[in-house]
């Protein structure tokens, strides 16, 4: 079975602060992890992907195998950033599960 | 304007009925998702289909039929089995290229009469 955890359902930081959503999986194979963003009143949208090692809007994510994460990251959290966060995995039979998801709020 | 259409916005159910939601995609994705958020919930798998004629049962499928007779077409029947149907449903699709992102319909919300 695949699993995908956030822990929090809320992170409120100040604007310029470093931010970190969590996200921790189980999978028993080789997973591709995403992080997904829904902002307000637009779909939900592809932020990220492990495979590509990227920084989109300033967001990077490491997947570490030992510990089961992927989190996601930012040095300085800006208003704009503020939204829904949801991490998902993809493993055999292009079967993808979500988290619950993070609300990230900016504070100015 | 291309992608993932999804209809209608808002649905209302009556007890005892069942209502089809539709989603089309002219991205020329081989798969197709239905997915139910609930608040605190998350996105949760109803169905999926990786392929024409063919579909699989997700996490939650107990109250829900699926449809895939055309590439372009997936729709979603919530039966009167499902006995708490209000939510916002999701359909999405992907590409069969072995990246597997999902892009996303604007959503159907249904609610009970």
């Amino acid at each position: 079975a695949q699993r995908v955890t956030q822990p929090e359902k809320l992170l409120s930081v100040f604007k310029g602060a470093p931010v970190e959503l969590k996200c921790n999986y189980s999978y028993s194979g080789s997973p591709e992890l995403f992080w997904y963003v829904q902002y307000s009143r637009q779909r939900l949208q592809l932020l990220l992907r492990h495979i590509s090692r990227e920084s989109i809007k300033g967001f990077t994510a490491d997947l570490n195998k030992g510990e089961t994460s992927f989190h996601l990251k930012k040095p300085f959290a800006q208003e704009e950033d503020s939204a829904m966060y949801y991490c998902a995995l993809s493993g055999g039979y292009q079967k993808v599960t979500f988290g619950t998801g993070t609300k990230l709020q900016v504070i100015p | 304007d291309g992608g993932i259409t999804q209809s209608p916005k808002y649905l209302f159910r009556k007890e005892g009925q069942n209502v089809t939601l539709s989603c089309e995609q002219n991205l020329n994705h081989d798969a197709m998702y239905w997915y139910r958020q609930d608040p605190g919930q998350g996105l949760r798998l109803i169905y999926y289909s990786q392929i024409v004629n063919d579909f699989q049962k997700g996490d939650i499928a107990e109250g829900y039929s699926v449809s895939r007779e055309k590439k372009e077409s997936f729709p979603l029947t919530v039966t009167s089995a499902q006995k708490n149907p209000t939510a916002f449903y999701l359909c999405a699709s992907s590409d069969s290229t072995g990246l597997n992102i999902q892009y996303f319909g604007a959503g159907t919300r249904l609610s009970v009469l």
